[in-house]
């Protein structure tokens, strides 16, 4: 069955620090890949997406993420956190072409301590 | 402004007591779907529609109904609400079936007692 993997359940760093967060997925073909963000309280966002070309997405407040086809990852980044990036972050995939469902990871919560 | 608005944001209710809530959105989307959102377990799909008057199921669909009379509004209802069914529940919507960026509502917390 297709599946999203979030190995990290739970991340706690100091402002300014850097972040990975790692995210496998277990579909053969072509992918499209998704991070959302849920910070406290609120509905879920979308930081970026990699449809297709260059594997090195770009998103909203600073947050990269790589998409390594051979790794079937899609790891999210960002060089320095600060405490506004503590929510809860989740990965998502699905098939591209027709309908596909999009299917979640469990999530990551991050806590950014000043 | 672009949304999905879901009512109500908070509900406490009892065993066996009927519920509704519902989800609009004005962004002419094709595409709804309800999701759970239980701690551990990440977001799972209930029901989702991709056009007025088509429904389906999602991966964890018992004990649930979903109705799509109207594009803009994709309801939820409990029959018998129990209290596995306590979450945290969050409508969203895209343009299309084979498009991919969901856009989600605020959530409703519902405690069934």
């Amino acid at each position: 069955a297709q599946s999203v993997s979030q190995h990290n359940h739970h991340v706690i760093l100091s402002e300014a620090a850097s972040l990975e967060l790692g995210c496998n997925y277990s579909y053969g073909g072509t992918v499209n890949l998704f991070w959302y963000v849920q910070y406290p309280g609120q509905h879920l966002q979308l930081l970026l997406k990699y449809f297709s070309g260059d594997p090195l997405v770009k998103g909203i407040k600073g947050f990269e993420a790589e998409f390594i086809k051979s790794k079937f990852s899609f790891n999210l980044r960002k060089p320095s956190v600060q405490w506004s990036d503590t929510a809860e972050y989740f990965c998502a995939a699905r098939h591209s072409g027709g309908y596909q469902k999009v299917t979640f990871g469990t999530g990551t919560k991050l806590q950014v301590i000043p | 402004e672009a949304q999905v608005t879901q009512n109500p944001r908070y509900l406490i209710t009892v065993t066996g007591k009927k519920l509704t809530v519902t989800c609009s959105q004005n962004m002419n989307h094709e595409y709804m779907s309800w999701y759970r959102q239980d701690p551990g377990l990440g977001l799972r799909q209930i029901y989702y529609s991709m056009n007025v008057e088509v429904t389906d199921k999602g991966d964890v669909p018992e004990g649930y109904k979903v109705s799509r009379k109207e594009k803009r509004n994709f309801p939820l209802i409990l029959e018998s609400p129990s209290p596995n069914q306590t979450s945290l529940y969050f409508c969203a919507s895209k343009a299309s079936a084979n498009t991919g960026e969901l856009f989600f509502g605020e959530g409703s917390r519902l405690t069934v007692l």
